[in-house]
């Protein structure tokens, strides 16, 4: 079936150093990648996604290259702040209007 | 940032009891999706519509829960008779089409007692 496998966190981070997030994912479809991230208290807001294999998405420092050979959409950042604290979600988006398949999430802390 | 609006933002209800809320979509986003998120994390769909038809629905989705997106009026996602196990955040996703990118409300989190 249709899934996807992200990092098991927590990940516990100093401000300043980087951060990879592993993603992968299995489907028989053809996906659009994305990249959600949740404050406490809020919905999942995109971070940004990525419709076509081989190429890469970014946003706030943050970037992911969809690798349709290893099936896996790794999110990194060079060097984390302390508001990058948050819940960061790997999901698969498939064609026929279908609901987004959401990894299990990956809780991130960065410290001052 | 997501102009989907969820009302109420806390729900606190006691087994058997009815519980409903309330979406407000993006203005132009004729899909509305419906997820139930628990305390791991897990994200459930629910069901989802564009304008007011249902596209697709889980099986619970048809028993204890029903929905309505009607014309000109708020979306609504209603608990007929609450179980602990419904305590969850209930989120509303709104979107351009059905494959389009889904942008999120900020739930309704729901207390059954």
């Amino acid at each position: 079936g249709d899934s996807v496998t992200q990092t098991k966190g927590p990940v516990t981070l100093s401000e300043g150093t980087s951060l990879t997030v592993n993603c992968s994912y299995e489907t028989k479809q053809y996906p659009t990648l994305f990249w959600y991230v949740q404050y406490p208290g809020e919905g999942p807001q995109l971070l940004f996604k990525v419709p076509k294999a081989n190429e890469k998405g970014s946003n706030r420092g943050f970037e992911a290259t969809y690798d349709k050979g290893t099936t896996s959409f790794h999110l990194q950042k060079a060097s984390v702040q302390e508001s990058d604290s948050a819940v960061y979600y790997c999901v698969l988006g498939l064609q026929g209007g279908r609901a987004l398949i959401f990894g299990t999430g990956t809780t991130v802390s960065v410290s001052p | 940032n997501s102009k989907v609006i969820q009302t109420p933002r806390y729900l606190v209800k006691g087994q058997g009891q009815k519980a409903k809320m309330r979406c407000i979509p993006e203005k132009g986003h004729p899909v509305v999706f419906w997820y139930q998120q628990n305390k791991n994390n897990e994200f459930k769909f629910l069901i989802n519509f564009q304008n007011q038809e249902v596209l697709q629905q889980i099986d619970m989705t048809e028993k204890r829960f029903s929905a309505e997106c009607p014309s000109n009026s708020p979306c609504s996602l209603e608990i007929q008779s609450s179980e602990a196990g419904d305590s969850a955040l209930y989120l509303c996703a709104s979107s351009l089409g059905a494959q389009d990118t889904q942008y999120f409300g900020p739930g309704t989190r729901l207390l059954v007692l």
